[in-house]
């Protein structure tokens, strides 16, 4: 069983749509990120929170470190919000240096 | 803005090649990273450094060597290739205060290799 389950795997929105990916994982952490993937492949780093709630432009992530949830929220969606989006999160203990990584969210938002 | 370059972003091998993939950051960041990415599986490490000459395996580093000998360039080595080793391969790099990082990776454009 992966460490970190993102749901749903597929996620298909008209434009307007407020979008919510979900991300729970069941090791202690020190951070959890959420990366945002475009076709073509780079990866583009959103937020990396431990604790709360973080705010940038249409995206929000909120984390609850007790519950070891954290969902990735977008308001407003427009088609180009169409990517992968990833958690991953860095493990508490021993080797905290590695991110363990979500299997992805696919997003197509259509116009 | 952190900018991490791959020195291929499509690449076409044969069996038995020895590849060289590239890595360049240029925020003179400690931490470089090499991932491979397949459908299905999401991102897994393969090797880190946290420094020049260290190197550390990560979760799936058979049938790969890295190599770090500048700062700002972390090169990631298949020395026979084979067809199981065809994935997209991801360079990141982040900054650290020490061994463990704990800032967030910035990763480069991937290169999408094919074995044949």
């Amino acid at each position: 069983k992966n460490e970190v389950e993102q749901s749903p795997q597929n996620l298909t929105a008209q434009e307007g749509e407020f979008i919510t990916i979900n991300c729970s994982y069941s090791v202690g952490i020190s951070a959890l990120h959420w990366l945002q993937q475009h076709p073509g492949g780079g990866i583009v780093s959103l937020f990396m929170l431990s604790s709360g709630k973080k705010k940038h432009g249409r995206l929000i992530a909120t984390i609850n470190i007790q519950e070891k949830h954290s969902s990735l929220h977008i308001t407003a969606s427009h088609p180009r919000d169409s990517a992968v989006y990833i958690c991953a999160v860095r493990n508490s203990g021993g080797s905290n240096y590695k991110l363990t990584f979500g299997k992805g969210t696919l997003l197509t938002v259509n116009p | 803005d952190v900018k991490v370059t791959q020195s291929s972003r499509y690449l076409v091998k044969r069996t038995g090649e020895k590849v060289f993939l590239e890595c360049v950051q240029d925020m003179d960041h400690e931490n470089m990273f090499w991932y491979r990415q397949d459908p299905g599986l999401g991102l897994r490490l393969i090797y880190f450094s946290y420094d020049v000459k260290m190197k550390e395996k990560g979760d799936i580093p058979e049938g790969y060597s890295v190599s770090r000998e500048k700062k700002e360039r972390f090169s990631l080595i298949l020395e026979s290739a084979s067809t199981n080793q065809t994935s997209m391969y991801l360079c990141a790099s982040s900054s650290s205060s020490g061994r463990y990082p704990n800032n967030e990776q910035f990763f480069g454009p991937g290169t999408r290799l094919t074995v044949l």
